[in-house]
């Protein structure tokens, strides 16, 4: 089975500072999606950004950016320029590319504070 | 177009109660997930639908959690005879084969069991 490790619980950034947030996983598959999703007070899961493992490249979306390293299993995630709005528990999750959809499994999240 | 919606927001019920939540994907979305976010537990997946029917409920807790899917569509998760430690926030999440199957999250269904 697969698991998602996030060992960081909480961490606070200065607005308009840069921070990464660490996650690692555990799988014997070579195929696969990795995720990250913000949830903010509100509850509701917003997609932040997408890896797919077969890809080298690592993705890119505005202020953020991952850090993908297959080899060491690791996926962290990079918010430069950080904002106030940034401020919310922040999911690492692992999907399967076996079958056309398959569950997700989630890393305990972290909970990200940004400082005015 | 609209994103996932739920129903209710916040549902306060009394153990040993039957409740009923709902969910309501992306239009033309074909896959279906129920997720359940505890304190104790983090994000658990429960049932998981590919149209109509259930190819992995691998996640339902006891045989008091019991799900289904009309027309393609919408979805209700039904817990019977209610206990505390049910008490949690019911996610559901739809996709398509379009973007990797990536997963639309709703707000989400507090229950709170009393």
């Amino acid at each position: 089975a697969q698991t998602v490790t996030q060992s960081q619980p909480e961490m606070s950034v200065q607005e308009a500072e840069t921070v990464t947030l660490s996650c690692t996983y555990d799988t014997s598959e070579s195929d696969y999606y990795l995720f990250w999703y913000k949830q903010p007070p509100s509850r509701q899961m917003i997609l932040v950004i997408r890896q797919e493992a077969y890809k080298q490249q690592n993705a890119t979306e505005n202020r953020f950016s991952v850090n993908f390293q297959k080899a060491a299993k690791s996926f962290s995630l990079k918010i430069s320029d950080s904002q106030l709005g940034d401020a919310a528990m922040y999911f690492c999750a692992y999907r399967s590319q076996t079958g056309a959809n398959s569950k997700l499994t989630f890393g305990k999240g972290i909970t990200l504070s940004v400082r005015p | 177009g609209a994103g996932v919606s739920q129903s209710p927001s916040n549902k306060v019920t009394e153990k040993g109660k039957d409740v009923e939540l709902r969910c309501d994907p992306i239009s033309g979305h074909t896959a279906l997930y129920w997720y359940r976010q505890s304190l104790g537990q983090g994000l658990e997946f429960l049932i998981y639908f590919q149209g109509n029917s259930a190819p992995d409920k691998s996640g339902l807790p006891s045989d008091r959690f019991s799900a289904e899917r009309t027309g393609g569509s919408v979805s209700t998760l039904t817990i019977q005879r209610t206990q505390q430690e049910d008490s949690a926030v019911y996610l559901c999440a739809s996709s398509s084969l379009r973007y990797s199957g990536t997963q639309y999250f709703g707000p989400g269904t507090r229950l709170t069991v009393l």
